[in-house]
Parts: structure tokens; C-alpha cells; sequence
């Protein structure tokens, strides 16, 4: 069974391009995350969800969108991809501040490549 | 100043090396340290984590904090072949928000 899946695993796309990459989660977690790794491994947070509700939006431009349907899915939609978006995307869940411990650890998924041409 | 600084590597030991593998960073308020591996296109997994200053220890591998000089360390015993991987250091802030190093890339040569 697949904790945390994303699809697609690959994405080749034309630059102006609108896409999304869906993120599903079977842990029964509260909260999930969208990363960013770029090409030097650096993994770096852009979105959080607890429970639906937006907890974390890093500096991000608003050309990425997450949405929360349920708090089992968190999906990212980007608009007009440029070049620079070119990474590959994590999907993130952890059981949240509700897990009442001090600290929260996070199951990531197998991660979506994202290419821009 | 990255907040969390990690040499990128590649580290390459021959099989059965003690590995060393270290982060540095900058904010003092850090209570909980991750240590994740990634395998080549995979995600991270976490691998172990500590709290505030000590050591810890899980089979092979033993993560140690030193807060005064702020300074996170993993070492792996009897390094092994299926080792070989990116190793992630992120000390977690008080949001539970993970702040990751650039990771550090193992070899280990049979």
C-alpha cells in the first residue's frame, strides 16, 4: 500500500502551460505539504495544510495554486510554467499539531519531475 | 547565510567505514533534528531524529546534536553498499516547519 502517491511521476510540458500534480494520502493525516527540490537537492517547503485550511505559504509566486478538497488530497496547480519551474515537486503528510507531540514527522511521496521546455 | 548548511559531497568510503556526516545551522531556537535519507529518485524518508542536545542511537546509525556550537551530526557503523544515498539534515522550528541542508551524497564502494 502506498502511503503518500502523486501522479503523474513525470511531467514534460511547454513553457505558458497551465498543469497540476495531485498529491493522495492513506495515513489518515491532518496536515500535508507541497516541496520544491531544484537541481542542487534543496528541498524547500512552499505550502502546508492542516484540515483543508492554508497553515504555511512560503514565498511562492501566486502563479502556484494547492487546493485541499479533502484532507486526504493536496493538489498543485501552476499557471503560465516558466523556465525556472523545472524541479521536482514533493507531496508531504504528517499527522499534525492534533497528534499532540512535540514534534511531527513527515512521509513523503515519491516526488513528481517537472520539465519545462 | 543558508539557515541550515551541509556539504554536498559526494562522500565515497569503501564498505564497512565509519561515515560521518554533518550539518550546521544558525537558528537557536531548533529543538527537534531529522536526519532523512533520499535514495536517486526517490523521496525522503526519515531515517531518525533527536531532541535538543545528545545522542541517539538505532542499529547502524547514531545522530548527534551539540546545541551550543550548533552542529547536527549522523554516523553510520559498517557502512554498507545499499547506504549509498543523500543524506538530508532538517532541524524541524516550533511551527513543525522542516528547514532541510542541501543533503550530502554517499558512496559506498563494495
Amino acid at each position: 500500500d502506498t502511503a503518500v502517491s502523486q501522479t503523474p511521476k513525470y511531467l514534460v510540458t511547454q513553457m505558458g502551460n497551465d498543469k497540476s500534480i495531485k498529491c493522495e494520502q492513506n495515513l489518515g493525516h491532518d496536515t500535508m505539504y507541497w516541496y520544491k527540490q531544484d537541481s542542487k537537492k534543496f528541498l524547500k517547503i512552499m505550502f502546508s495544510y492542516n484540515n483543508k485550511e492554508l497553515i504555511i505559504n512560503e514565498t511562492v509566486p501566486n502563479r502556484f495554486s494547492p487546493k485541499s478538497p479533502d484532507k486526504a488530497h493536496l493538489n498543485l496547480h501552476i499557471n503560465s510554467l516558466e523556465l525556472g519551474d523545472s524541479a521536482v515537486y514533493f507531496c508531504a503528510s504528517s499527522q499534525g499539531r492534533a497528534s499532540g507531540g512535540r514534534t511531527d514527522t513527515q512521509y513523503f511521496g515519491p516526488g513528481t519531475r517537472l520539465t519545462v521546455l | 547565510q543558508k539557515e541550515v548548511e551541509q556539504d554536498p559531497g559526494p562522500l565515497s568510503v569503501p564498505e564497512g567505514a565509519i561515515v560521518s556526516l554533518n550539518c550546521t545551522y544558525s537558528n537557536s531556537a531548533f529543538q527537534y533534528f531529522m536526519w532523512y535519507r533520499q535514495y536517486s529518485r526517490k523521496g525522503p524518508e526519515l531515517l531518525m531524529y533527536t531532541y535538543s542536545s545528545g545522542n541517539k542511537e538505532d542499529g547502524r546509525f547514531t545522530a548527534q546534536v551539540d546545541k551550543s556550537s550548533k552542529y547536527i551530526s549522523l554516523f553510520i557503523r559498517d557502512s554498507q553498499p545499499s547506504d549509498s544515498a543523500t543524506y538530508l539534515c532538517a532541524p524541524q522550528d516550533s511551527s513543525y516547519k522542516l528547514i532541510f541542508g542541501s543533503g550530502t551524497r554517499l558512496l559506498v564502494r563494495p
